[in-house]
């Protein structure tokens, strides 16, 4: 069965300093694709990165950065120079095709 | 995001009532899919749709049923509405899995 695993419920970052978020999952598959999405109190989530598995070369989006590491299944996500804004529930997110599996989520607070 | 809205944004019922939750896109997306979302399990899947008419079981779809007469609508009916069914709920369209999920707004039902 696919899991996604995220360790931290909770994390602090500095503004302006850089934070690691951790996700792992568990697959069978050698295909599949994993993503980041963000959670503000409006609800509404939005999509942060994406990264396919057949990709070695980490995805980045402006100041978002992931660490895939296939053989260890772990998919973190960097957020670097972090901004007020970023103060968000982050969910790693996993899927081979269709069906997504959603970690459990990790709350950032960005102390000013 | 325009391209899918969920109806109504609050819900408060009471047990035993049947709801119905409206999901609408305007994507022409081949699949949609309900989540709940509660604190500490992140979001799970109750049920979706891989077309008109076409529709499977999610991990969580006792107590649900599900309909898709047109592609852009995908109802989410509670027959009995019960208390453990407060939640906050997730549309979600998909057009290929690999570029990740468009969310709607989410809607808060409270079952009393």
């Amino acid at each position: 069965a696919q899991t996604v695993t995220q360790s931290q419920p909770e994390m602090s970052v500095q503004e302006a300093e850089t934070v690691t978020l951790s996700c792992t999952y568990d697959t069978s598959e050698s295909d599949y694709y994993l993503f980041w999405y963000k959670q503000p109190p409006s609800r509404q989530m939005i999509l942060v990165i994406r990264q396919e598995a057949y990709k070695q070369q980490n995805a980045t989006e402006n100041r978002f950065s992931v660490n895939f590491q296939k053989a260890a299944k772990s998919f973190s996500l960097k957020i670097s120079d972090s901004q007020l804004g970023d103060a968000e529930m982050y969910f790693c997110a996993y899927t081979t095709g269709n069906q997504f599996y959603f970690g459990t989520g990790t709350s950032l607070t960005v102390i000013p | 995001d325009a391209g899918i809205t969920q109806s109504p944004r609050h819900k408060v019922t009471e047990t035993g009532t049947p709801v119905t939750l409206r999901c609408h896109q305007t994507e022409n997306h081949r699949y949609m899919y309900w989540y709940r979302q509660d604190p500490g399990h992140g979001l799970r899947l109750i049920h979706y749709s891989y077309g008109v008419k076409d529709t499977d079981k999610g991990e969580v779809s006792d107590g649900y049923s599900v309909s898709r007469s047109k592609t852009e609508d995908f109802l989410l009916t509670l027959e009995s509405a019960t208390s453990s069914q407060t939640s906050v709920y997730f549309c979600a369209i998909s057009g290929r899995g690999g570029y990740g999920y468009t969310f709607g707004s989410g809607t808060r039902l409270t079952v009393v």
